[in-house]
């Protein structure tokens, strides 16, 4: 069946630096890479996304990029922040099952100031 | 967001119980998701309903039902609760006619003793 594998699961950086999360799946027909990310306490938000057509995606100090040749795709969070402290999951849909996310089983970031 | 909402928040209740959480939602989305969270497996879909009078099973289904009582409100049973149903239990909507971002409730914190 579907399946998201997300590395790695702890990630602990010193602010200011960059983070690298990353992704592969499974079904070749997945076309549409969401991320979310959970503060603690809270409820998981998207941040960004990226679909099949497009091999990067950029909004402010987030990255995304999409292999899809290898099946792969990935997060990058530049200049990070203690803000940035989070659980972040990467997630697919394929157009068979448009609208039906598969996720990732999450990867806590610790910024340390 | 604001405009998915879960009841109750929290429950602690005793194995064997009938247990019915709700989600209601004021964005006018078609689509309504339950998932559980549990730590190290990330968000692992049980039901979704793309409308009024479609129900779909998600990866972990067994041992719990669903109804989609309105487009506004999807609602999820645990017909007789056991211990490794206690997880945190998200819902989210979504927009059939607008990308596939999810749009997720608070949560309910769900202890089974």
């Amino acid at each position: 069946g579907e399946n998201v594998e997300q590395h790695p699961s702890t990630l602990s950086v010193q602010e200011g630096d960059s983070a690298v999360i990353k992704c592969t799946y499974s079904d070749s027909a997945s076309n549409y890479f969401p991320w979310y990310k959970q503060e603690l306490g809270k409820r998981p938000q998207l941040i960004i996304d990226i679909r099949s057509n497009v091999g990067e995606k950029k909004d402010q100090r987030i990255a995304v990029t999409l292999n899809k040749t290898a099946k792969h795709f990935s997060l990058h969070i530049t200049e990070t922040q203690p803000e940035d402290s989070a659980v972040y999951f990467c997630a697919a849909s394929s157009f068979r099952n448009t609208g039906k996310l598969i996720f990732g089983q999450g990867t806590t970031l610790q910024v340390k100031p | 967001d604001a405009d998915v909402t879960q009841t109750p928040r929290n429950r602690i209740t005793k194995t064997g119980k009938r247990i019915m959480l709700e989600c209601s939602q004021t964005k006018g989305h078609d689509r309504m998701y339950w998932y559980r969270q549990d730590p190290g497996l990330g968000l692992r879909l049980i039901y979704y309903s793309f409308d009024v009078k479609d129900i779909n099973k998600g990866e972990i289904s067994d041992g719990y039902s669903v109804s989609r009582q309105a487009q506004a409100k999807f609602s999820l049973s645990l017909e007789s609760a056991i211990p490794n149903q206690t997880a945190l239990y998200f819902c989210a909507t979504s927009d059939s006619g607008a990308t596939d971002t999810q749009y997720f409730g608070p949560g309910t914190r769900l202890t089974v003793l």
